[in-house]
């Protein structure tokens, strides 16, 4: 059972381009949801997507976007990359419904602005 | 808002000593608490949780937390350090349930890198 993947696993872009990371989740959940962990820090809530909605959101300005797809798979998209975004982007996944399930994280795309 | 604090940026304990990293929360309501272990270049991987019942959680490689309400605490614990334990410990919060999806998002602390010497 594959866990939690997700891609590119590095990646460096220049200041103002736009990235676009992938994450497709842990097999039968359908909640996605994304963190941005900068260096020497704790992991802090971006977004997350439930039924192809973005269901909660933390404190992030609108660059940052996303989608999820009927599969459940989900895609971040940063635009106009600042130097601040470099960082460790981690997709956790987990299940909606049920018990108070755990979220299930992936290795994380490293990326650098430069 | 919830948070937690994790006072200890390190802690450092000899193998085969017992060790203790420590957690405190801030939730309203009813705390639902977790705690993550990431290795170097690697995401984060879930220990254990407490959302209700027994004090003492007992989690994956043989940690343990002890939740405490009257102190707020959640710290985690195992009885013999392994060099292998030596890891960056997260403590996290979760907000409360909702059956409509979503509401599972997780607070995290700012870690306490963990290091077992021989």
């Amino acid at each position: 059972d594959a866990g939690v993947t997700q891609s590119p696993t590095h990646l460096i872009k220049t200041r103002g381009q736009q990235v676009t990371l992938r994450c497709s989740p842990k097999s039968g959940h359908d909640t996605v949801s994304w963190y941005q962990q900068a260096l020497g820090q704790g992991p802090q809530f971006i977004f997350q997507y439930y039924e192809e909605e973005e269901r909660q959101r933390g404190n992030f300005p609108d660059r940052f976007s996303g989608h999820q797809f009927p599969n459940y798979s989900s895609e971040l998209n940063v635009n106009a990359l600042l130097l601040g975004d470099s960082a460790l982007y981690l997709c956790a996944s987990s299940l909606a419904s049920g018990s108070f399930n755990e979220q299930f994280f992936g290795p994380g795309t490293r990326l650098t602005v430069l | 808002a919830q948070s937690v604090a994790q006072p200890e940026d390190q802690v450092n304990v000899a193998e085969g000593n017992p060790l203790t990293v420590k957690c405190t929360y801030s939730v309203s309501g009813n705390p639902y608490l977790f705690w993550y272990v990431q290795y170097p270049n690697r995401g984060l991987q879930f220990l254990l949780k407490y959302i209700t019942g027994d004090n003492l959680v007992k989690g994956s490689y043989g940690f343990e937390a002890e939740f405490n309400k009257s102190q707020t605490s959640f710290h985690l614990k195992k009885p013999s350090a392994l060099v292998s334990d030596s890891a960056l410990y997260f403590c996290a919060v979760r907000d409360p349930y909702r059956f409509t999806g979503g509401g599972n998002k997780l607070t995290f602390g700012t870690g306490t890198q963990l290091k077992v010497e021989l």
